[in-house]
């Protein structure tokens, strides 16, 4: 499976409002609603922000929120703070029992 | 709480083989499915298998086929990845995650804290 496809880097200032995407294919992000959201800073573990498209975990803050559209799934981020700035990555299930990351976007708060 | 701890940094030559392990704790062990997840420095997130720690059937990418063996020991809650033929380009942190669905067709959370694997002669 092709990585899915996100910007390689947005950015944004304290208050504002950003959303990342992340493109992939009818095998993967058209056919399931099993896209899934990850926040990573530098040196640490990846953590789970979004779940089945849009579910927060609990604990995740309210202003992550997600949403799709055909082939294209978006992380939406409300009220930038400075701890937001860390990459993201969106993974889809790709069918046959296989997943499928994106490439990641550097978030950037100005 | 849902814990992952792996096992600690690894070094070795090209042609080798690593083997990483995952304990589990803080929850069933055999009822949640566990990845593994590998990221080259600077680079993305990459999906690398799973195995159903309920049976012990495995699922690998197409790129790692016929080099990666993931196993489990439910006995110690343990969850293994060995990756053979070892090559530089196989220098990388690697991941385990449990995946967040009963159903193992989910989501991965919780993340191990990562093991660092290099090759290098």
């Amino acid at each position: 499976q092709s990585a899915l496809t996100q910007p390689a880097s947005v950015s944004g200032s304290p208050g504002q409002s950003i959303t990342i995407s992340c493109t992939g294919t009818s095998s993967d992000v058209g056919s399931y609603n099993l896209v899934s959201w990850y926040q990573q800073h530098p040196g640490k573990a990846p953590k789970l922000m979004i779940y089945e498209v849009t579910k927060r975990p609990s604990g995740v803050s309210n202003r992550f929120s997600g949403s799709k559209s055909g082939k294209t799934a978006s992380l939406t981020l409300s009220g930038l703070q400075a701890e937001d700035e860390a990459d993201y990555y969106c993974c889809s299930y790709a069918g046959t029992s296989a997943w499928v990351f994106g490439g990641g976007t550097k978030l950037t708060v100005l | 709480q849902v814990q992952l701890v792996q096992s600690g940094t690894e070094v070795r030559k090209p042609g080798a083989s690593v083997k990483v392990s995952c304990k589990a704790s803080g929850y069933s062990f055999s009822s949640y499915a566990i990845h593994w997840i590998r990221q080259a420095p600077g680079q993305r997130l990459e999906w690398m298998g799973w195995i159903d720690t309920g049976n012990g059937n495995t699922k690998y990418s197409q790129k790692f086929q016929g080099r990666v063996t993931i196993t489990r020991d439910t006995s110690a809650s343990t969850a293994c990845m060995e990756l053979s033929s070892l090559r530089s380009e196989d220098t990388a942190v690697y991941y385990c995650a449990r995946d967040g669905s009963r159903s193992g067709y989910g989501w991965f959370d919780p993340w191990g804290q990562g093991t660092l694997v290099t090759v290098s002669s």
